[in-house]
């Protein structure tokens, strides 16, 4: 299995600021994904990192607000920009436990709250 | 009609009981099927994933059913533990892409 961890676990930030949050795997792997997950809500995919080109985004995300690096396969990072209180989630980077096996491996989350 | 959709319970059950969940899903062309365990303020884990033929794990069984389009998980001798959210997860089949559908998941109370 592999071992994810994200940074920070928490934040507690102002309107208008961003926030970038870093993902490492122990492992390298293929894809990257980026959720979010509001309160009482289910996750929501946000992006798939790809090593070497640009995230893809599904609808509803765009890059400018969520922006996504991912320089290296171990290693992803997610920015959430300009931010309002309806940013306020759990953000949670996951892999697959094998490649094609469509089983996630979850990070523990970053626990965000917009003020 | 959401893709995928689970009854958000609570299911509050005695020590012992058995419980099942269903989780339907609208996209016939659906590939792969899983169960994931969340517990409060912690990630999802993957639970098990659910085969055509069904598959058993311990105390925990899981169904398809491609005809009327659900998964089911069932949990026999239910333990204080088993208290989670559950939540079942869909991958559709789509030109090769992976975009996993996540349910909103079902809450399970385990009481002694």
């Amino acid at each position: 299995s592999a071992v994810i961890s994200q940074k920070p676990s928490r934040d507690i930030c102002q309107r208008g600021t961003s926030l970038t949050i870093q993902c490492q795997v122990d492992s390298q792997v293929t894809m990257m994904f980026w959720y979010r997950q509001q309160p009482g809500q289910s996750l929501t995919l946000i992006a798939t990192a790809n090593q070497g080109s640009e995230a893809t985004y599904e609808s509803g995300f765009v890059i400018d607000k969520f922006p996504i690096s991912r320089p290296n396969l171990t290693f992803s990072t997610l920015t959430v920009s300009n931010m309002s209180p309806e940013d306020s989630s759990i953000y949670l980077c996951s892999v697959d436990r094998l490649v094609g096996s469509n089983e996630q491996f979850f990070g523990p989350g970053t626990r965000l709250t917009v003020l | 009609r959401k893709e995928v959709e689970q009854d958000p319970g609570p299911f509050n059950v005695p020590e012992g009981a058995t419980v099942a969940f269903n989780c339907t899903y609208s996209n016939s062309a659906s590939q792969s099927f899983f169960w994931y365990r969340q517990d409060c303020r912690k990630e999802p884990k993957l639970l098990m994933s659910v085969y055509s033929s069904g598959n058993e794990d311990g105390r925990f069984t899981a169904q398809l059913n491609r005809a009327s389009q659900y998964i089911s998980l069932l949990i026999r001798d239910s333990k204080l533990s088993d208290s989670a959210t559950y939540l079942c997860v869909v991958t559709p089949a789509s030109g090769g892409s992976y975009i996993p559908t996540f349910g909103r998941g079902t809450s399970l109370i385990v009481h002694p």
